[in-house]
């Protein structure tokens, strides 16, 4: 089972409101990642946690700030955000420990309006 | 940083036929390229990979080609189908070190199989 699990699918929220994003992976693995991506364009590399602990921030804005509260979920907190922030976020996991292999969710919508 | 090259941005071709995407990178100690396959609205799929010590993969229709010498490695689509039409997006991977692993992705080719 390689499943990562994203709620919600959708999210429409005004640029004063604050909302968070789920992740969750039940495979075991260490290494968990948040991504952003635009309409026909790959995925941009925004967070990674290895074993609960941020070990890479792509100088993502303060508006951003990640979350891991056990190995098994990663959360993405949202506040204040502007509509260029529009896109989906797509949060994917890897085992770790040599093997490099990453899993993606189906991602969250969201919509900054 | 590594920097992933990917032609074609588009492809189309008939059921049945062949189809070749190609990828350079310009890191030569990147040692490891996956590729995902995303179709519309969903998140990108793991459908084949391949590190560095090895030059072809295969998994039913679908074959990874890597040439370490030139930098390159490309996914081969056999008797394509339909359910084959999506965006493929090849990726490297400099791994050694961390129990995590930074991918730097090619910008995508949108695959159309025309029955």
């Amino acid at each position: 089972d390689t499943e990562v699990t994203q709620t919600p699918k959708h999210l429409v929220m005004g640029m004063t409101n604050k909302k968070s994003l789920k992740c969750e992976q039940h495979m075991g693995h260490r290494a968990m990642y948040w991504y952003k991506q635009k309409a026909k364009k790959p995925p941009e590399l925004m967070f990674v946690y290895s074993y609960e602990k941020l070990s890479i921030n792509e100088s993502v804005p303060s508006r951003f700030s990640p979350e891991c509260p056990n190995s098994s979920l990663l959360n993405l907190h949202l506040h204040a955000l502007q509509p260029e922030d529009s896109a989906l976020y797509l949060c994917a996991s890897s085992r770790g420990q040599g093997s490099y292999e990453q899993y993606f969710g189906p991602g969250t919508r969201l919509t900054v309006t | 940083g590594e920097n992933v090259e990917q032609h074609p941005s588009t492809l189309s071709v008939q059921e049945g036929d062949s189809a070749v995407i190609k990828c350079t990178y310009s890191d030569s100690a990147s040692n490891y390229f996956p590729w995902y396959k995303q179709e519309l609205g969903k998140g990108p799929q793991l459908i084949i990979d391949i590190r560095s010590n090895v030059g072809e993969k295969k998994d039913q229709r679908i074959a990874v080609t890597l040439n370490k010498t030139a930098k390159h490695f490309s996914l081969h689509i056999t008797e394509t189908q339909p359910e084959d039409s999506a965006v493929y997006f090849c990726a490297a991977l400099l791994a050694g070190g961390t129990s995590y692993g930074k991918l730097t992705f090619g910008q995508g080719t949108i695959l159309t199989v025309h029955p």
